[in-house]
């Protein structure tokens, strides 16, 4: 069956712009989980969803990140006025339901900020 | 807090040696482990999980690794790697209890096969 997609797969952007990404998880996943990818910080964990509500939004690093689900399936996550510290691979992953199910992860969205 | 340790960045090896990739986690709690996979040029896929039991777990594809709780490890292990091993491996750990549902991921590990 289909896996995670995001879109778009690569993103560049200027300073100061805003920027979406999208995530459409596994059909069925009511879990969704949103991790940024970057050379100095590894695997970073921002936000996961269980259904549209989003229990821990610890990992976002400023106010201008920010992220939605709707309908229960697709996620946005949104980045204000970007800087070049944000350039990252953007993560998505979605599972069946929390606990103990595995985490599937999608391809990635890659930013760049110049 | 968890964090995850992952002590080498690289390992180079060549074909049909067996490798060790090391994980640490500090955590004052059980603790569930993964190890994720990333090939060049792909996504992020699990190779195995400890959650109770046995404290071997094994991957279909000839990885094993053992959780240690004294010494709060679950280092991946292969006897023999091949070509189609090298990619970046990722430790990670979850907090069964914690409230939240996030994984906290090492640094990863660069494997490298030589032939």
């Amino acid at each position: 069956g289909a896996g995670v997609s995001q879109s778009p797969s690569n993103k560049v952007t200027e300073k100061g712009k805003d920027v979406e990404l999208r995530c459409d998880p596994i059909s069925g996943h009511t879990a969704l989980y949103w991790y940024r990818q970057s050379l100095g910080q590894g695997l970073e964990f921002l936000i996961y969803f269980q259904g549209n509500s989003a229990p821990d939004k610890s990992g976002l690093p400023s106010d201008r990140f920010s992220a939605e689900r709707t309908g229960g399936s697709v996620s946005t996550l949104t980045i204000q006025r970007t800087q070049q510290e944000d350039s990252a691979v953007y993560l998505c992953a979605s599972s069946l339901k929390l606990a103990v199910y595995e985490q599937y992860f999608g391809p990635g969205t890659r930013l760049t900020v110049t | 807090a968890q964090s995850v340790t992952q002590l080498d960045s690289q390992v180079p090896v060549f074909e049909e040696a067996p490798v060790e990739l090391r994980c640490n986690y500090s955590s004052s709690v059980s603790v569930y482990l993964f190890w994720y996979v990333q090939y060049p040029n792909q996504g992020l896929q699990l190779l195995l999980k400890y959650l109770s039991g046995s404290t071997l777990v094994e991957s279909i594809n000839g990885f094993e690794a053992e959780f240690n709780k004294s010494q709060t490890s679950f280092h991946l292990r292969k006897p023999s790697v091949h070509i189609s091993d090298t990619a970046e491996y990722f430790c990670a750990v979850k907090n069964p209890q914690g409230g939240s549902e996030k994984l906290v991921f090492g640094k990863g590990t660069k494997l490298t096969v030589n032939p």
